[in-house]
């Protein structure tokens, strides 16, 4: 049983399109968080998250608590946007997801 | 601020050799945790401390052993090291997971267990 579930599991897109990553969760949080690793490198934290939306340069999250679920956009994508992207929450510890792989093709 | 700092980054056992992955934080965060990156599994828990003196287990424990006498370092042993255990370790720190505090991750280790 996974508390949190992304979609897709992977994604191709070309450069310039607009990307959405999806996470649902199970369990009652207290944040949603959006991290950020690249190939053969370390996480990042891109958001964290309790309600509504933030933006930060091309990148936007949002969440809807009663849904329990939240989105990850990237407007006008680009070849270094190419990472994995994981949605994880924090409940009485930490949940992950398995991560979205995005290519980003030139 | 060096934030988490994690050593070493690659590291080659054999079957029942030992080892201690080291963790240290400099933001004076409570709560540290160690994780486990599979592929397709993402980031498992391994062990996790609210704050010097206090550890607990998380998600997949067995093998390894884990300490924190001081806020600032967060050690974790391989105890008998087995090719099970080939995996990306990563670290991290966190002011408050109940508050939803933003993690800090170090860069990683990459074991391999043979």
């Amino acid at each position: 049983k996974n508390e949190v579930e992304q979609s897709p599991q992977n994604l191709t897109a070309q450069e310039g399109e607009f990307i959405t990553i999806n996470c649902s969760y199970s369990v009652g949080i207290s944040a949603l968080h959006w991290l950020q690793q690249h190939p053969g490198g370390g996480i990042v934290s891109l958001f964290m998250l309790s309600s509504g939306k933030k933006k930060h340069g091309r990148l936007i999250a949002t969440i809807n608590i009663q849904e329990k679920h939240s989105s990850l956009h990237i407007t006008a994508s680009h070849p270094r946007d190419s990472a994995v992207y994981i949605c994880a929450v924090t409940g009485n510890q930490f949940y992950f997801g398995t991560g979205t792989s995005l290519t980003v093709i030139p | 601020n060096a934030g988490v700092t994690q050593t070493p980054k690659f590291q080659v056992l054999k079957t029942g050799q030992s080892m201690t992955l080291q963790c240290a934080q400099d933001m004076n965060h409570e709560y540290m945790s160690w994780y486990r990156q599979d592929p397709g599994m993402g980031l498992r828990l391994i062990h996790y401390s609210v704050g010097a003196g206090i550890t607990d287990q998380g998600e997949v424990p067995n093998g390894y052993n884990v300490s924190r006498s001081t806020t600032e370092d967060f050690p974790l042993r391989l105890l008998s090291a087995a090719p099970s255990q080939t995996s990306v370790y990563f670290c991290a720190s966190s002011y408050s997971p109940s508050g939803g505090g933003e993690q800090f991750f170090g860069p990683g280790t990459r074991l391999t267990v043979l």
